[in-house]
């Protein structure tokens, strides 16, 4: 069974510009999160999204924003860059959305804002 | 919110065992523990989950006493290639949200 695939694994962007990151999950799972990951903070969750609903939010502006597809691929976008969005960004997918449900990281996006 | 606290990092040599705590003083009633590991530049991976006492898998165990305010996550017989950070995950109950602590580095020598 293939694993989380996110895309692409490199991105050069400059400050204003704005970003989409793309992330397939497990086939036949239904929830996804996205996570970004830096030296300083380290990993801070986004969003969660599932059945194309989001679930839950974490404490980024509104910059960060994300959609989840009915294949439950999903999508988030970073609107006006700035440098300190430069960051690895992972997403996980889950079965569902229960407290016990294990997330599978894909290997990320790593993002570097110049 | 329930918070993590690991130590940052801790040092260990091939072939013995390595025990790493986790504090997580108001974890709520349905809460699970899991703990991940990860190598740079990679995303996390699952290690092992759970909710009380003791489960043990093929590569780790994880003991969780009867309050659940800690867990230890148990590596026995560590290689080079378990030199990573160790996450323990606590989920909040009711928002499904996800809080990695700030991770132990563990670095195996020779």
């Amino acid at each position: 069974k293939a694993g989380v695939t996110q895309t692409p694994r490199y991105l050069i962007k400059t400050r204003g510009q704005q970003v989409t990151l793309s992330c397939s999950p497990i086939s036949g799972h239904r929830s996804v999160s996205w996570y970004q990951q830096t030296p300083g903070q380290g990993l801070q969750f986004l969003f969660e999204y599932f059945s194309e609903t989001q679930r839950n939010k974490g404490n980024f502006p509104g910059r960060f924003s994300g959609r989840q597809f009915s294949n439950s691929r999903s999508e988030m976008n970073v609107s006006t860059l700035e440098l300190g969005d430069s960051a690895l960004y992972l997403c996980a997918s889950s079965l569902a959305n229960r407290l016990e449900d294990i997330q599978y990281f894909g290997a990320g996006t790593r993002l570097s804002v110049l | 919110l329930a918070k993590t606290t690991q130590p940052i990092s801790m040092d260990s040599y091939e072939g013995q065992e390595v025990n790493i705590t986790c504090s997580h003083n108001n974890i709520a009633t349905n809460d699970y523990i899991t703990w991940y590991q990860q190598f740079p530049s990679q995303g996390p991976r699952f290690i092992i989950q759970g909710y009380k006492t003791k489960v043990t898998n093929e590569v780790a165990s994880l003991f969780i006493p009867a309050d659940r305010k800690s867990s230890t996550l148990s590596l026995p017989r560590v290689s080079l290639s378990d030199t990573a950070v160790y996450y323990c995950l606590v989920a909040l109950t009711g928002g499904f949200k996800t809080i990695f602590g700030a991770g132990t580095r563990l670095f195996v020598k020779a």
